[in-house]
């Protein structure tokens, strides 16, 4: 249980173009997912909190205009990268937390976006 | 939030137990301690979590002291296939207030 599937895995684009990836948890509802970013050889950092149904709270230093975050429905959240350059080049992993049962539960994550801006 | 600190890397041989400690000084009261293991160009994957004590599963143990200001993850009879990234992360009883700490990556020799 508890499987999140993140889509596509793997993108290669021109500047200037947006991208959207898909985060889904598949086998549980999602109140709330996370989008991270990762650099190479660096640790997951936190872009933002998704949450079904209103805004999303964003990281300090990440700007909301440039990564768009909808949380439409229970098991599905985007994040879309606006007019990207190649500094957006990177890893992003969404995670969701199945609630259903009890607080505690840990993150579920996907397996991630590549993302290579050219 | 209470910061993570781990060691950046480690080495073991295959069959060996490797015990991997993570600090966390400012945790509080109703924070949570979870470990998760990442493979390059993956997301991470959950292994073990918890609050005091002991916690064991199919794959990995966890000590946590009583003061709770550290953990320690337990792999048991490691083999290459564990090479590795481990996240220790302390986060709150919401899930929503946590802190991903730098990682420790864990390489297994023949």
């Amino acid at each position: 249980g508890a499987v999140v599937s993140q889509h596509p895995s793997w993108v290669i684009c021109k500047s200037g173009t947006s991208v959207k990836i898909e985060c889904r948890s598949l086998d549980f509802q999602a109140t709330t997912m996370f989008w991270y970013r990762q650099f190479p050889k660096q640790s997951l950092m936190l872009m933002a909190t998704s949450n079904e149904g209103s805004k999303a709270t964003y990281e300090q230093g990440v700007e909301k205009d440039k990564f768009l975050i909808n949380h439409a429905s229970l098991t599905l959240s985007t994040l879309t990268v606006t007019s990207a350059h190649p500094e957006d080049s990177s890893f992003y992993i969404c995670s969701a937390r199945d609630v259903s049962r009890d607080t505690n539960q840990p993150q579920h994550f996907g397996d991630g976006t590549r993302l290579s801006i050219l | 939030l209470a910061k993570t600190t781990q060691p950046i890397s480690m080495d073991s041989y295959e069959g060996q137990e490797v015990n991997i400690t993570c600090s966390h000084n400012n945790i509080a009261t109703n924070d949570y301690i979870t470990w998760y293991q990442q493979f390059p160009s993956q997301g991470p994957r959950f292994i073990i979590q918890g609050y005091k004590t002991k916690v064991t599963n199919e794959v990995a143990s966890l000590f946590i002291p009583a003061d709770r200001k550290s953990s320690t993850l337990s792999l048991p009879r490691v083999s290459l296939s564990d090479t590795a990234v481990y996240y220790c992360l302390v986060g709150d009883h919401t899930g929503n207030q946590f802190y991903f700490g730098t990682g420790t990556s864990l390489t297994v020799i023949p």
